[in-house]
């Protein structure tokens, strides 16, 4: 069975704090994503990465960084959170060579 | 900008009956096709992935792609109240780590 775990299921923590969210999948897939998921605009990707030390940026990448300095583990890091980043936060994985990615159980962030 | 559009909702379908989800996608590239189940406060879950033309049964399912009308739907048979979730239509251009793109689901719901 695919397993792919997130830090934590909730988080609440205050504007202009830095959070960490981290991914691990046991899989050794290559490729591994961050999406946020909100209502009424459904899920959409922050940053992706198909190899360790690389990454890309998705479709919203602003005010998000990451990192992935083991194949296993996908960390995306707010460094100042505000308000606006209060959302379901959830990292998935998968093979390059089928597109296809399995998901962990989420994360949701909630900033004051 | 690819888009993926499914309509919201809900769909009201009698338990025992066939469900039929649909999906449109706007990238002609599309190569990878994906349904995925989101129960309520969860996160999705694969349920089935189709690449070429024609149907594809898996259990209960079955995907359905048309990629000259840009098309693909999922049936569920024998519909059960356990089925009841928000259904998500994904798509990837394919031939690469990109992230999928989501449509905003539709949100199924099985009366008993």
């Amino acid at each position: 069975d695919v397993k792919v775990t997130q830090s934590s299921r909730y988080l609440v923590k205050r504007t202009g704090e830095k959070v960490f969210l981290e991914c691990v999948q046991d899989m050794d897939h290559e490729n591994m994503f961050w999406y946020r998921q909100d209502p009424g605009l459904g899920l959409r990707l922050i940053y992706f990465s198909y190899d360790v030390k690389m990454k890309e940026k998705g479709d919203i990448p602003e005010g998000y960084s990451v990192s992935r300095e083991k194949k296993e583990r996908f960390s995306l890091i707010l460094e100042s959170a505000s308000t606006n980043q209060t959302s379901m936060y959830l990292c998935s994985s998968g093979w390059g060579d089928t597109d296809t990615q399995y998901f962990g159980p989420g994360t949701r962030l909630t900033v004051l | 900008q690819k888009e993926v559009e499914q309509n919201s909702g809900p769909l009201s379908v009698p338990e025992g009956a066939i469900a039929s989800l649909n999906c449109t996608y706007s990238d002609r590239g599309s190569q990878s096709f994906f349904w995925y189940r989101q129960y309520s406060g969860k996160s999705p879950e694969l349920i089935m992935s189709i690449y070429s033309n024609g149907d594809k049964e898996d259990g209960r399912f079955t995907a359905q792609l048309n990629k000259a009308s840009q098309y693909v739907s999922l049936l569920i048979r024998d519909s059960q109240p356990s089925d009841s979730a928000t259904y998500l239509c994904a798509v990837n251009a394919g031939g690469g780590a990109d992230g999928l793109t989501f449509g905003k689901g539709t949100h199924l719901i099985i009366q008993p």
